[in-house]
């Protein structure tokens, strides 16, 4: 399977406890995206990669929050500290660069449940 | 921020009925997108938009990127069971690497 691959799938933590999640983007995809997504609603931007560079992050992004692309392929997101209000779905998207660079491809999402 | 307003929130219709959805910006879009999302899934890309006016097929689906660049519909056509789904739209303004999505639109189908 070469698409988007997140990991875990599933995540119930405690709250104030840390969680990581990774997304393995396509292969030959250079920009990646985090995005996060509550019961009804649509995904909502939480931040951008192009190659290991992070570009751009939304204000949902707090401070506990933190995103990494070391090596421009896999990426992390670390939650510190959570809170019941993150329970969410995470998704990531890749996309390859050029014109139509931005149509992204969405993994199978990490949904995350705090208690 | 940009918001995409999509309607209806929800459809129930017979199987082999046509669907229709739409969403609305006030804001100019350069690209539009159309995505399904199971239960427990990521969203499923549908139909990709480039520019004003375009009409673009996929199966049994159509899409058009509205000439204002402020909208876009969904049609599908002869609905069957595996149609069920939420079906988001999504847009891109200029300059922008994010999607901005719509609230979506649950499609539930009668057999």
């Amino acid at each position: 399977d070469t698409g988007v691959s997140q990991d875990p799938r599933h995540k119930i933590t405690k709250r104030g406890q840390n969680v990581t999640f990774r997304c393995d983007p396509i292969s030959e995809h250079n920009r990646l995206y985090w995005y996060r997504q509550t019961l009804g609603q649509g995904p909502e931007f939480l931040t951008y990669f192009q190659n290991e560079a992070q570009l751009e992050k939304s204000r949902l992004l707090s401070d506990r929050f933190s995103a990494e692309r070391p090596k421009g392929s896999f990426s992390t997101l670390e939650i510190q500290r959570t809170e019941q209000g993150d329970s969410a779905m995470y998704l990531c998207a890749s996309s390859h660069g050029g014109n139509r660079g931005f149509v992204a491809f969405f993994g199978q999402g990490t949904r995350l449940t705090v208690v | 921020g940009q918001q995409l307003n999509q309607s209806p929130q929800s459809m129930f219709i017979q199987e082999g009925e046509d669907v229709s959805m739409n969403c609305t910006s006030s804001s100019i879009f350069n690209t539009w997108l159309w995505y399904k999302q199971e239960p427990g899934e990521g969203p499923v890309l549908l139909i990709a938009l480039y520019k004003a006016g375009e009409l673009t097929s996929n199966g049994r689906l159509t899409a058009q990127f509205g000439i204002t660049r402020k909208d876009s519909f969904l049609n599908i056509s002869a609905s069957i069971p595996s149609d069920v789904g939420i079906y988001f739209c999504a847009g891109r303004i200029q300059g922008a690497q994010k999607l901005v999505f719509g609230q979506g639109t649950r499609l539930t189908i009668n057999p």
